[in-house]
C-alpha cells in the first residue's frame, strides 16, 4: 500500500510548549489529509480535515487557535499543538488519501505526545 | 443512530477457528467499505477494501457486502494468536466514518 509517514514517533514536552508533528505522503500526492487523536482504550476521533492550500476543516468541539494545522504541499500536512497541556496527551494519527482511481486511506504510524 | 457500529467485542477464539467481525452502517447511499486492523499502541492498517456487493477474499481474510442490508463484515479464516488486535470498520470516503472497533483475542 501507499506509504505515509508521520515523525515523531514519540515526544515528550513541558506544559505550555508547543509541539509540531510532521505528515508525509511519500509515494504519492495527497490533497486530502486527515488528523485523529485517539485515547487509551477509545476509538479515532477525528480532529480536522487538511486540504492542500486551503484551510483545514475542523471538527465540532476542535479549537482551531490550539490546534494549528497547514497543508503546504501536496505531500506534507503539519499539525501543531500550541500551549500543550497535560489534558492534550494522546496517540495523534494523520491519514492521507490517496486521489487514484478507488481512493484509499493510509495511516502513518503516529505519534504519542506527553505532556508533563 | 451511530453511522458506524460494530460489536465492541472482546471476540475470543481458539487458534485456527473463523473469526466472524459485523459492521453495520446508516448511510444507504455508501460506496466504499474497508477494514484496518490495528495493534495496540499502532495506528491502524488497512488490510480490505470492498466497493460492490458480495464476498471479496484476500489470503485468510474475505470481506462480505450487502448494501440492501447495509452491512459488511470480515471473516479471518485459520485464525493465529498474530492476528489478535482491535479490527475497524469504516465506511465512505470523503469524510470516512469508522466503527468504534471490535477487539479480537486468538488463544493459542
Amino acid at each position: 500500500g501507499a506509504v505515509v509517514s508521520q515523525h515523531p514517533s514519540w515526544v515528550i514536552c513541558k506544559s505550555g510548549t508547543s509541539v509540531k508533528i510532521e505528515c508525509r505522503s511519500l509515494d504519492f500526492q495527497a490533497t486530502t489529509m486527515f488528523w485523529y487523536r485517539q485515547f487509551p482504550k477509545q476509538s479515532l476521533m477525528l480532529m480536522a480535515t487538511s486540504n492542500e492550500g486551503s484551510k483545514a476543516t475542523y471538527e465540532q468541539g476542535v479549537e482551531k487557535d490550539k490546534f494549528l494545522i497547514n497543508h503546504a504541499s501536496l505531500t506534507l500536512s503539519t499539525l501543531t499543538v500550541t500551549s500543550a497541556h497535560p489534558e492534550d496527551s494522546s496517540f495523534y494519527i494523520c491519514s492521507a488519501r490517496t486521489g487514484t482511481g478507488r481512493e484509499k486511506l493510509f495511516f502513518g504510524s503516529g505519534t504519542q505526545l506527553s505532556v508533563l | 443512530q451511530k453511522e458506524v457500529e460494530q460489536n465492541s467485542g472482546p471476540l475470543s477464539v481458539p487458534e485456527g477457528a473463523i473469526a466472524s467481525l459485523n459492521c453495520t452502517y446508516s448511510d444507504r447511499g455508501s460506496q466504499s467499505f474497508f477494514w484496518y486492523r490495528q495493534y495496540s499502541g499502532k495506528s491502524p492498517e488497512l488490510i480490505m477494501f470492498i466497493y460492490s456487493n458480495g464476498d471479496k477474499e484476500d489470503g485468510r481474510f474475505t470481506a462480505q457486502l450487502n448494501k440492501a442490508s447495509q452491512y459488511v463484515s470480515l471473516l479471518i479464516r485459520d485464525s493465529q494468536p498474530s492476528d489478535s488486535a482491535t479490527y475497524l470498520c469504516a465506511v465512505n470516503l470523503n469524510k470516512l466514518s469508522f466503527g468504534a472497533g471490535t477487539t479480537v483475542t486468538v488463544r493459542a
